[in-house]
């Protein structure tokens, strides 16, 4: 059964900065590429970023761009955000896709969330 | 950016009932590039459509998509109780990647 369990969220100042994980099990982790979406409180979902099965290539949405940064270690079957910079419009609920392969961009399934929370 | 466009943004439906929800693109989706999910409240989504009409792993056949080009819909053929949740759309034809503002399905 694939499970992927996200950690690393909480309670951050605005301009500071957080590091999200992701721990697949279940499926071959190196042969998928993940992805990162969000969901601000009682709002829709927003893509974040996505990284190849082999973590080569990265991709974000321009409201990231520059101060996250998606990464892998196919050695440890982990996905990870680096965020920094923080600012309040970024608080949300953070979830971790496996891709359905690599970049085919549909995800599935998702973890359960992690929520940061950028206040002062 | 595709910006993508659902309707109706709240759907009152009996169990039993026909849904059937919208998604518009701002441009055309490539290659019918087009998937949806369910969310049911304090749940990960989960995905239920790909590629406009392939239903995912697991998924009940009364759920069906169709569509191409910039109109895309989601049907559910006959509600079940568990049905009732927000429906969302994403195409993954190119970047940055997109999803619908959502549909809630509620019952009546």
């Amino acid at each position: 059964e694939v499970q992927l369990l996200e950690s690393g969220g909480g309670l951050v100042q605005p301009g500071g900065s957080l590091r999200l994980s992701c721990a697949a099990s279940g499926f071959t982790f190196n042969n998928y590429a993940m992805s990162w979406v969000r969901q601000a409180p009682g709002k829709g979902l927003e893509w974040v970023s996505s990284i190849s099965a082999n973590g080569y290539s990265t991709y974000y949405t321009d409201s990231v761009q520059g101060h996250f940064t998606i990464s892998r270690d196919n050695s440890k079957n982990m996905l990870y955000l680096q965020m920094s910079s923080l600012r309040v419009e970024d608080t949300a609920v953070y979830y971790c896709a496996k891709d359905w392969g690599d970049l085919n961009n549909w995800f599935g399934p998702w973890g359960q969330g992690t929520l940061v929370t950028v206040s002062s | 950016e595709i910006v993508l466009t659902q309707s109706p943004g709240t759907l009152s439906l009996s169990p039993g009932e026909r849904a059937t929800l919208s998604c518009r693109a701002s441009q055309s989706v490539r290659n019918t590039y087009l998937a949806w999910y369910q969310q049911k409240p304090g749940q990960a989504p989960r995905l239920l459509i790909y590629g406009v009409s392939s239903r995912a792993t697991g998924i009940p056949d009364r759920f069906s998509g169709s569509g191409s080009g910039t109109d895309f819909t989601l049907t559910i053929s006959r509600l079940e109780p568990e049905d009732f949740a927000v429906y969302y759309c994403q195409q993954h034809s190119s970047w940055p990647l997109t999803f619908g503002g959502g549909t809630k399905v509620e019952i009546k």
